[in-house]
Parts: structure tokens; sequence; C-alpha cells
């Protein structure tokens, strides 16, 4: 089981630029997350998806749109790169409370990404 | 709304002292769910434990301890004759239990230095 993966590692875009960061996930978890990680300020979701074809907006949405058209997999999209969105951006899946499993969730590596 | 406080930014102890992190958090769930996750410098998010609110016992595993007191609104997180490897950052978080409602919200984080 590869677990979370996300797509790409690292990027630098420039102002305005668009870009899409992929997670996909192989454990069939119904819920997805995308947080960003930002120095002194901890994890903030930013949009998330109780299955597919759901989304639902988080803390701090704004500049994002996602799109879950197949259950493994989550993609984020900045249409036009701030500055302001230069951070770490990390991948989440995990099952529904009521399956009784457990809900922890568990995290992609990250992405590493620079607005210049 | 949910809320977590982390109230340690950083702490620096010598090997083999013991640590506690502190986690205080704010929900007006009757049932929700702790969870203390660890960010090593690597950055990848490692799962350390998960608390339903109606379980109080204190847990034990290796050298970590966690303190669950539903009276003061903590779960506080000790680690036991501390080793380099804890250097860490550790988040505490929490979430609901409802359909919709299980995102997490992250504390701020605590940066752990062992100093050897």
């Amino acid at each position: 089981n590869a677990g979370v993966t996300q797509t790409p590692k690292f990027r630098v875009l420039k102002t305005g630029q668009s870009m899409t960061l992929l997670c996909a996930q192989d454990m069939n978890h119904e819920y997805m997350y995308w947080y960003r990680q930002d120095p002194g300020m901890g994890l903030r979701l930013i949009h998330y998806s109780v299955g597919e074809g759901t989304t639902a907006k988080g803390e701090v949405p704004d500049g994002y749109n996602v799109s879950r058209l197949k259950k493994q997999n989550f993609l984020l999209g900045l249409e036009s790169a701030a500055p302001s969105q230069t951070s770490v951006y990390f991948c989440a899946s995990s099952y529904p409370t009521w399956e009784g499993i457990g809900n922890e969730q568990f995290f992609g590596p990250g992405t590493r990404l620079t607005v210049l | 709304a949910q809320k977590v406080t982390q109230a340690q930014t950083e702490i620096s102890v010598v090997e083999k002292e013991d640590v506690t992190l502190d986690c205080v958090y704010e929900t007006r769930d009757t049932t929700y769910y702790l969870f203390w996750y660890k960010q090593p410098p690597s950055g990848e998010l490692v799962f350390l434990i998960r608390r339903n609110s109606f379980d109080e016992q204190n847990e034990i595993s290796g050298r970590y301890s966690w303190n669950f007191q539903k009276s003061t609104s903590s779960f506080n997180f000790t680690i036991t004759a501390s080793q380099v490897v804890d250097s860490a950052v550790y988040f505490c978080a929490l979430s609901g239990s409802n359909f919709g409602n299980e995102k997490l919200t992250f504390g701020t984080g605590t940066r752990l230095t062992i100093i050897p």
C-alpha cells in the first residue's frame, strides 16, 4: 500500500500562474482533505470531501478550488497563484467515524509550493 | 466552533528528561475525538493517538503517555526519558463525530528539541 501520495513534491510558480496538486489514496477512504501549513499557524483546512463527487469549504478556501471525480483522488487547484499561497500543502484521508474503524487521518508527504 | 490551544510554542529539554506537552480544547460537541500527531524534521505527519471523548482512561505506549481530563478540557502528552529522536513538532487536534463535522482542527503545534 502506498497510502496517501501527493504530486508534485515541490513547485515554484510565478504570480498569476495556475497549477493543480494531485492527491491519491489507496485505502478506500471515504473522506479526503487539503490543508496548508504555515509557520506558527499549524495546519488549516482548505477544502474537504466526504465522498466521490462532493466537496466543501474549510477554514481558508479562498483562491483554491477542488474536485473529487474519483473516490481515490482529490485535486487542489490554484487558478491565479499569489505570494500569500506560498506554503506547504498536505492532503489527508480517513474513514468516517460511523464506520467504527477509526477516523484518524492519514497524511501525504506534502507539497512545498513557492509563489514568486 | 472548535478550538485547540497549544500554549507552549517551543520546549527544549536535555536527553533522558521527562517532558509534557499541553493541549487544551474547546468544543460544544458531546462526542468528539482528540488526536496527537508528530511532525519530525523530515516533514511528514505521523499519527500517534486517537482518544474518544467518552473514554477518559489514560493511555501509555512505551515512553509515551496521554492524560485526558474532560473537567479541564485537556489532553496532555508526556514523553518519559526523552531521546533525540523525539525532536519534532507535535500537534494536538480535535474532531467532531457527526457526519460532515469530522474535519480536524489543529493546534499551532509545540516544537520539542531534545538536547543530547
